[in-house]
């Protein structure tokens, strides 16, 4: 069974700092994507990733593939109240979607 | 709004009643999950239909749960005898089937068997 163990698993910071949450597995994965949930919606597609060792940025948040393709990482500069929410990772094989533990972040104003 | 339609959002059963969880996919997806979600837990993959087909229902019990996506009209995943533990939010996500193509999700049905 593939597992993907997410940390930490909740997260309460003050505005302005900054943190990165992981996404680890002992499978290799074709490709991993990020998601973001928020309370009574579904969640939401952030980044794919594919390749061993991608590097992906959107603003303040990097997203990093390890090189191996078995574990993530996740970071956000400066946090902000509005990225609040529940980050979940993703790892692909064929078709199958495989969700992480789940990383609950609180950013406090 | 062409995005993934789930409904009810809610539903309240009695134990022994039966659940049925409806999911209209985005316009042009093929391709159905359907994952359940505790709270404060991430999701768990139980169901992965196309058209008229079931791929792979792993991730489903094989009593009591069964899951459809017709030629016509939305997916549908049932719930037979429901029991206090079926209790959660259940999510529906779809896919235009291609590689590496993003999941969208519904914004869930909330279970509450009482």
């Amino acid at each position: 069974t593939q597992l993907l163990e997410q940390s930490p698993q909740f997260l309460s910071i003050q505005e302005g700092e900054n943190l990165t949450v992981y996404c680890n597995s002992s499978s290799v994965f074709s490709s991993l994507q990020w998601y973001r949930q928020e309370p009574g919606e579904g969640p939401v597609l952030l980044v794919t990733v594919v390749t061993g060792g991608e590097v992906k940025k959107l603003k303040r948040l990097t997203f990093q593939f390890g090189d191996a393709r078995k574990d993530s990482s996740l970071h956000i500069t400066a946090a902000q109240p509005g990225d609040t929410g529940l980050y979940l990772c993703a790892g692909i094989e064929t078709y199958k979607y495989i969700f992480g533990t789940g990383t609950r972040l609180k950013v406090l104003a | 709004n062409a995005g993934v339609m789930q409904n009810p959002r809610h539903l309240v059963r009695r134990r022994g009643q039966e659940a049925r969880l409806r999911c209209s996919p985005m316009k042009g997806h093929s391709h159905v999950y359907w994952y359940r979600q505790l709270p404060e837990e991430g999701l768990k993959f139980m169901v992965y239909l196309q058209k008229e087909n079931i791929i792979d229902e792993s991730g489903m019990p094989k009593e009591r749960f069964s899951a459809e996506f017709p030629k016509e009209g939305p997916s549908i995943l049932r719930i037979q005898q429901v029991v206090r533990g079926d209790s959660a939010a259940y999510f529906c996500a779809s896919s235009p089937g291609s590689d590496n193509s993003p999941l969208h999700f519904g914004n869930g049905t909330r279970l509450t068997v009482t």
